[in-house]
């Protein structure tokens, strides 16, 4: 399955932080979503054999990275109050097959 | 563009009784479809899909969801429910395209009641 670290974070507002995901063996793409309480995930963005291939309505301080190893990372500089959410990754064997999400990290913003 | 209505946010039956949770959606090429289901401090689960071919489609646990495209719906049901359904449920909806996204609605809460 999809795995995902650390499960619970807090942080300061202006800190970075990383998160981490290792896909589901052999999926070639991954993507991240933020999902605030009481809402449904929204796209952050996708990345497909490295490189990124779509991406929503976020601003550039939420970056990421795919890695060869099927390990993938999301990072946000600046962090805000707003961005404490569960964010999740998931990940595809291809177009059409459905996702495979991990159990999310639970990011605090104080 | 794509998007998804779940009229409602929270829905209530008896155990033993039908579950309908409605999605509607909007796309301008023709979907893939999701249901999610979510059970708390948890990530996402998938219920079922359609991608093309059969437009009722059988998930796990129970569920079952049809595909009809002159009412751009897919709703959930399942006949009888049982307790440990009680969670959220999203539907979502992505394009054919390499670089498509899953568009997700904003999830309906269901009770069970003893």
């Amino acid at each position: 399955g999809v795995t995902q670290s650390p499960t619970h974070l807090i942080k300061t507002r202006g800190q970075q932080v990383t998160l981490r995901c290792s896909s589901q063996s052999g999926h070639n793409t991954v993507s991240w979503y933020q999902q605030a309480l009481g809402q449904g995930p929204q796209f952050i963005f996708q990345y497909y054999r490295e490189e990124e291939n779509g991406r929503g309505n976020f601003p550039p301080r939420f970056s990421g990275l795919q890695f060869p190893n099927d390990s993938s990372e999301l990072n946000v500089n600046a962090l805000e109050l707003d961005d404490s959410a569960l964010y999740l990754c998931a990940s595809s064997l291809a177009v059409g097959s459905g996702y495979t999400f991990g159990s999310g990290t639970r990011l605090t913003v104080v | 563009a794509q998007s998804v209505t779940q009229l409602g946010s929270h829905v209530s039956v008896s155990e033993g009784a039908l579950v309908l949770l409605r999605c509607n959606y909007s796309s301008s090429v023709p979907p893939y479809l999701f249901w999610y289901v979510q059970y708390p401090n948890q990530g996402l689960q998938l219920l079922l899909k359609y991608t093309t071919g059969a437009t009722l489609v059988k998930g796990i646990n129970g569920f079952e969801a049809e595909f009809k495209k002159s009412e751009t719906s897919f709703h959930l049901t399942k006949p009888s429910a049982h307790m440990s359904d009680a969670a959220e449920y999203f539907c979502a909806v992505r394009s054919s395209g390499a670089n498509s996204k899953l568009t997700f609605g904003k999830g309906i809460t269901l009770s069970v009641r003893p």
